[in-house]
């Protein structure tokens, strides 16, 4: 199984923060890594597939980088609407496995 | 406009057998391409991808849940079925369908709750 770690756990900020959450795939991914936003009690909301493509309606404050096995999920200007938890998930191969999750909080 | 919506009992007692449906509209999983999934979360934890089938009938499970899960559709229904035996109380979680594309998940469903206690 191809393990997905994310750093950090947690992360504090401020808004109109910049934020920047790592994922590190225990072996190449190519660029099959997704983001995930998810609020308290809420389902996960897809914001990034293809390692850097924006899902459709998903806010350009949000961007993907990387390739291969590091990855990153940056917030350009953090928002009140952005203090949630992000997970990662890799989709090159089975079984499909994500990270632990980084929680953004108000500072 | 994609929606997902999961169904099933809230509360089943250990050894017993989970069934969960998804019924879902606005796309068809007779379509190429098209895929629906079976993800869960415990309380406070993260999450976990159970199961895939493809349009095609094409099945993939997690290795550490395969001999306990079986994943079905049913096309004219609009639904994919998942069943998950010899349920045990480290099953609580919520589970959640969504629309794969294929193996990540654009669409989910709104996720229900499952309890495993006596």
């Amino acid at each position: 199984d191809i393990q997905m770690t994310q750093s950090p756990s947690s992360v504090s900020a401020s808004i109109g923060d910049r934020v920047t959450i790592t994922c590190r795939a225990s072996q190449g991914i190519n660029n099959w890594l997704t983001w995930y936003q998810q609020k308290p009690g809420k389902a996960p909301k897809l914001l990034i597939y293809g390692a850097s493509s924006l899902h459709s309606g998903v806010p350009s404050r949000f961007s993907g980088s990387g390739s291969g096995t590091d990855f990153t999920l940056t917030i350009s200007s953090l928002q009140p609407e952005d203090f949630a938890t992000y997970y990662c998930q890799q989709a090159n191969s089975f079984p499909l496995t994500f990270g632990g999750g980084t929680k953004v909080e108000i500072k | 406009q994609i929606t997902l919506k999961e169904s099933g009992p809230t509360l089943v007692k250990p050894t017993q057998t989970l069934t969960l449906t998804c019924t879902f509209s606005g796309f068809s999983l007779s379509i190429s391409g098209v895929t629906v999934g079976w993800i869960r979360q415990p309380p406070g934890q993260a999450l976990e991808w159970l199961a895939l089938i493809y349009w095609n009938d094409d099945k993939r499970y997690s290795p550490s849940l395969k001999s306990r899960l079986t994943i079905t559709k049913d096309t004219s229904k609009n639904q994919v079925v998942l069943t998950m035996t010899n349920m045990d109380p480290v099953d609580t979680a919520t589970y959640y369908c969504a629309h794969g594309n294929p193996a990540h998940f654009d669409y989910w469903g709104q996720g229900t709750l499952v309890t495993v206690s006596s």
